[in-house]
């Protein structure tokens, strides 16, 4: 079985800190991707990285890919209150990519 | 433009009743995809239609549970005589198909079921 943990399961900082969340798996994917999911809504991605080692930055987030492709994780700097939500990783093993697994996620709460 | 809606947005029902939630997925979408979202849990895979494929139904954690793709756009997941543990939101998710290892799924807004 292929499972995704994600850690922390629930984090509340102050705005303006730093954190990363993680993303891990004893599988190989083929690509992992994150999405945010806010109350009363669906999982909107953030996004998808394919290649070992990639690093893909979106304005505040870093998002890294292991070298193993096995792991990743979620870097957020100066974080902000809108940031707050569900964080969720989803992956395609390596051996079974017409398959999505789904972590669990991280549930972050920025208190401003 | 439109994005992926479902129907109902809310649905209380009590045990043993049959419920019927409705898909309808951005136009052009080939792929469809169920999950499940229990309270404070992440996404469990129900099933999977691609085109006209058979649909992958790994995922159905009983024979009560099944689903259609009519015309390859509207789906409908049915539970049967459903229980307390089928309590969940399901989402409903669209994508432009094939196991491009890039492709976005696009999510609609979930339907939350209870059942009493």
């Amino acid at each position: 079985t292929q499972l995704l943990e994600q850690s922390p399961q629930f984090l509340s900082i102050q705005e303006g800190e730093n954190l990363t969340v993680y993303c891990n798996s004893s599988s190989v994917f083929s690509s992992l991707q994150w999405y945010r999911q806010e109350p009363g809504e669906g999982p909107v991605l953030l996004v998808t990285v394919v290649t070992g080692g990639e690093v893909k930055k979106l304005k505040r987030l870093t998002f890294q890919f292991g070298d193993a492709r096995k792991d990743s994780s979620l870097h957020i700097t100066a974080a902000q209150p809108g940031d707050t939500g569900l964080y969720l990783c989803a992956g395609r093993p390596r051996n079974r990519d017409d398959k999505i697994i789904f972590g669990k996620g991280t549930r972050l709460h920025i208190l401003p | 433009g439109a994005g992926v809606s479902q129907s109902p947005s809310n649905k209380v029902t009590e045990k043993g009743k049959d419920v019927e939630l409705r898909c309808d997925p951005i136009s052009g979408h080939t792929a469809l995809y169920w999950y499940r979202q229990s309270l404070g849990q992440g996404l469990e895979f129900l099933i999977y239609f691609q085109g006209n494929s058979a649909p992958d139904k790994s995922g159905l954690p009983s024979d009560r549970f099944s689903a259609e793709r009519t015309g390859g756009s509207v789906s409908t997941l049915t539970i049967q005589r459903t229980q307390q543990e089928d309590s969940a939101v399901y989402l409903c998710a669209s994508s432009w198909g094939g196991v491009r290892a890039y492709n976005e799924q696009f999510f609609g807004p979930g339907t939350r079921l209870t059942v009493l």
